[in-house]
C-alpha cells in the first residue's frame, strides 16, 4: 500500500533552472495538494486540486505551476527556480466529506536552489 | 476565515511527565480540527481529528485532544511522554467544504531522558 509517492526525494538546482516534482496517490482520492515547509512557518499551501480537471491557487502560488494529469497524479513545476524556493515540498491527498477529510502525505522532496 | 495559532514553538519535557501542546483556532463555522506529527526528515502522520462528535478525541500513541468551543482551543495532551514522542506537531483546521487545510506554525517537542 504505497499511499502518496513523491519523486524525487532530493534535488539541487541552479538559479533559473526548471524542474517538475511528481506526485501520485493510489487511494482514489479526489483532492490533492502541494505544500512547502519552511522553518518556523508550518506548511503553506501552494496549489490544490479539489477534483480531476480543476486546480486553484493556495497561499503562496507565485513561481509555481501545477497540472492535475489524472485522478492519481498532480505535478508541481518550477519554471525558473530561485533561491527563495529552497524548501521541503510535500504532496498530500484527501477525500471529500467530514468522515473522510484526512490528508495523507508523501515523504517530501528536499529542494535546494543555489 | 480559518486560522490556527500554536502558542509554543518549542516544548521540553522529561520522559514520563505529561505533555501539553497548545492550539487556538479561529473559524467562522463549526470546524474540523486535526493534529499531525512529523518525525525528523519524515512526512506528516495524522494523530487525531475532531469533526463535531465527542469533544474529547483519542488518537494514536496515547495522545488525546479536547475541543473547547468557548475557549476556541484544541490542546493536545499525553499523560506520560516517551522518548519516541520527540517530533514536531502541527495543529490544523479545515475549510467548510473540506477542500483546504490551514496549518499552525508547529511545536517542536523535546523529550529529555
Amino acid at each position: 500500500n504505497a499511499g502518496v509517492t513523491q519523486t524525487p526525494k532530493f534535488q539541487v538546482l541552479k538559479t533559473g533552472q526548471s524542474m517538475t516534482l511528481q506526485c501520485a496517490q493510489d487511494m482514489n482520492h479526489n483532492s490533492m495538494y502541494w505544500y512547502r515547509q519552511d522553518p518556523g512557518m508550518g506548511l503553506r499551501l501552494i496549489y490544490y486540486s479539489a477534483s480531476e480537471g480543476t486546480t486553484d491557487k493556495g497561499e503562496v502560488p507565485n513561481g509555481y505551476n501545477v497540472s492535475r494529469l489524472n485522478k492519481r497524479e498532480f505535478s508541481l513545476r518550477l519554471e525558473s527556480a530561485a533561491p527563495s524556493q529552497t524548501s521541503v515540498y510535500f504532496c498530500a491527498s484527501s477525500d471529500w466529506g467530514s468522515s473522510k477529510n484526512i490528508q495523507y502525505f508523501g515523504a517530501g522532496t528536499r529542494l535546494s536552489v543555489l | 476565515a480559518q486560522s490556527v495559532t500554536q502558542l509554543d514553538s518549542h516544548v521540553s519535557v522529561s520522559e514520563g511527565t505529561p505533555v501539553l501542546l497548545r492550539c487556538n483556532y479561529s473559524s467562522s463555522y463549526s470546524p474540523s480540527l486535526f493534529w499531525y506529527v512529523q518525525h525528523p526528515n519524515k512526512g506528516l502522520q495524522l494523530l487525531l481529528k475532531y469533526t463535531s462528535a465527542a469533544t474529547l478525541v483519542k488518537g494514536i500513541n496515547g495522545f488525546e485532544a479536547e475541543f473547547k468551543k468557548s475557549e476556541t482551543s484544541f490542546h493536545l495532551t499525553k499523560p506520560s511522554a516517551h522518548m519516541s514522542d520527540a517530533a514536531e506537531y502541527f495543529c490544523v483546521v479545515s475549510s467548510y467544504n473540506f477542500n483546504k487545510f490551514y496549518f499552525g506554525s508547529g511545536t517542536k517537542l523535546n523529550v529529555k531522558p
